[in-house]
């Protein structure tokens, strides 16, 4: 098992620009999440989905889109990339609500 | 909405003695689940403990226990017998339904010889 992978690991993008971090896991988990790390603050929710073809919001939702096609994959989408975007950006997956949280590496994101 | 505070930025402990995290946490819910995640230099965010809000009995993971005091919204993690290699960040997780997470700020540990 390879576990929780996302790509890419490092990204640097211009304001405006628009890009995709993907996410996969090969656990066979229903649930997946997308959070971000900012410095001095812990992980914060963006988007989640708790099966295929079914997602909501989180915490901090505002300039990012999800979906989820699959079981496998839940790919986070930055429609135009801000300053205020840039982040350490983590996926994460479970087998049910009740379940351990399993990350991914992480992605770092600089917008300038 | 649940909230979850380190009131701890940054703790040192030395090898081969024991340290405790507090983490305190607000909720309303009667189910939930408690979580310490340790994240080392390299980020990765790994699982150290967790707790069932229904369990009474403190979990223990080897080296790694909590006090999980339900009343008083407290959930610590105690490590003994420090190792250098316990050096990194360690969140306190608050996880309701849906397997949302809620974190806390972090704890910096510093491990010395």
């Amino acid at each position: 098992n390879a576990g929780v992978t996302q790509t890419p690991k490092f990204q640097v993008l211009k304001t405006g620009q628009s890009m995709t971090l993907q996410c996969a896991q090969d656990m066979n988990h229903e649930y997946m999440s997308w959070y971000r790390q900012d410095p001095g603050m812990g992980l914060r929710l963006i988007h989640y989905s708790v099966g295929a073809g079914i997602t909501d919001q989180g915490e901090v939702p505002n300039g990012y889109n999800v979906s989820r096609s699959t079981t496998e994959d839940f790919p986070l989408r930055l429609l135009s990339a801000a300053p205020s975007q840039t982040s350490v950006y983590f996926c994460a997956s479970s087998y049910n609500g009740a379940d351990t949280q399993y990350f991914g590496p992480g992605t770092r994101l600089t917008v300038l | 909405a649940q909230t979850v505070t380190q009131s701890q930025p940054e703790m040192s402990v030395q090898e081969a003695e024991t340290v405790t995290l507090s983490c305190t946490y607000d909720t309303s819910e009667s189910d939930y689940y408690l979580f310490w995640y340790k994240q080392p230099p390299s980020r990765q965010m790994i699982l150290v403990i967790r707790q069932e809000a229904y369990k009474q009995q403190n979990a223990t993971e080897n080296r790694f226990s909590v006090n999980f005091q339900k009343a008083a919204k407290s959930f610590s993690l105690k490590i003994s017998d420090s190792q250098l290699g316990d050096a990194a960040m360690y969140f306190c997780a608050y996880g309701g339904t849906a397997s949302k997470l809620t974190f806390g700020t972090g704890t910096r540990l510093q491990v010395t010889l």
